[in-house]
């Protein structure tokens, strides 16, 4: 069955350093997003994507996050100067008309 | 509009009993409500959803009924087993094309055996 990927699984980074999650979303999906959840809070929207370019986006998505779809496959998050607060569990998604489908989920921990 | 309540936000339950998680909604657009289980330290599944054109959708132990009038949807889960244990989000999406999610702050669920 096809499912969204993502690396990595866990990063480290210390406070001002840039960080790039990756996610391959499934493969014939049209719409992929980034979903934030701090540990033991509910999982929180942070950017759409759609047509190569951003549809929809949060109040938590900053000028510090960007997005990119570098490829036909991959498509990325960068915070540019990681925050203490950036520590979280980052959830890529995709879906073709409704149902989205999570990826494993990338840990960030920002020292 | 965009805000999803959720309750209770924990909930304890014997095993075999039901367990009934409700939420509610303002935003009069949105037309499609998953429920997704998440365990701890994994990512949140599916496990039902339901469309604003039909009012209850059952699948084995677990069912969804939507009031859309009263704006509310809930996830009733019946002869509960210890593997069960978990926290259950509810979620609406916005009505437009972007099928973005709203999530509920989420119920944690212990059955306790």
């Amino acid at each position: 069955e096809p499912e969204v990927t993502q690396t990595p699984s866990h990063q480290v980074t210390q406070m001002g350093q840039e960080v790039i999650l990756r996610c391959v979303p499934i493969s014939n999906h049209l719409y992929f997003y980034w979903y934030r959840q701090i540990l033991g809070q509910k999982v929180e929207f942070l950017v759409s994507f759609y047509n190569n370019e951003i549809s929809e986006k949060s109040e938590i998505f900053d000028d510090q996050f960007s997005v990119e779809r570098p490829d036909g496959s991959n498509f990325t998050l960068k915070i540019r100067s990681t925050k203490l607060e950036d520590s979280a569990m980052y959830f890529c998604a995709s879906t073709r008309e409704g149902e989205l489908f999570f990826g494993e989920g990338s840990r960030l921990t920002v020292l | 509009g965009e805000n999803v309540e959720q309750h209770p936000s924990t909930l304890s339950v014997q095993e075999g009993d039901s367990a009934v998680i409700k939420c509610t909604y303002s935003d009069s657009a949105s037309n499609y409500f998953p429920w997704y289980k998440q365990e701890l330290g994994k990512r949140p599944q599916l496990i039902i959803d339901i469309r604003s054109n039909v009012g209850e959708k059952k699948d084995q132990r677990i069912a969804v009924t939507l009031n859309k009038t009263a704006k509310h949807f809930s996830l009733h889960i019946t002869e509960t087993q210890p593997e069960d244990s978990a926290v259950y989000f509810c979620a609406k999406n916005s009505g437009g094309s972007n099928y973005k999610l709203t999530f509920g702050k989420g119920t944690l669920l212990t059955v306790n055996p």
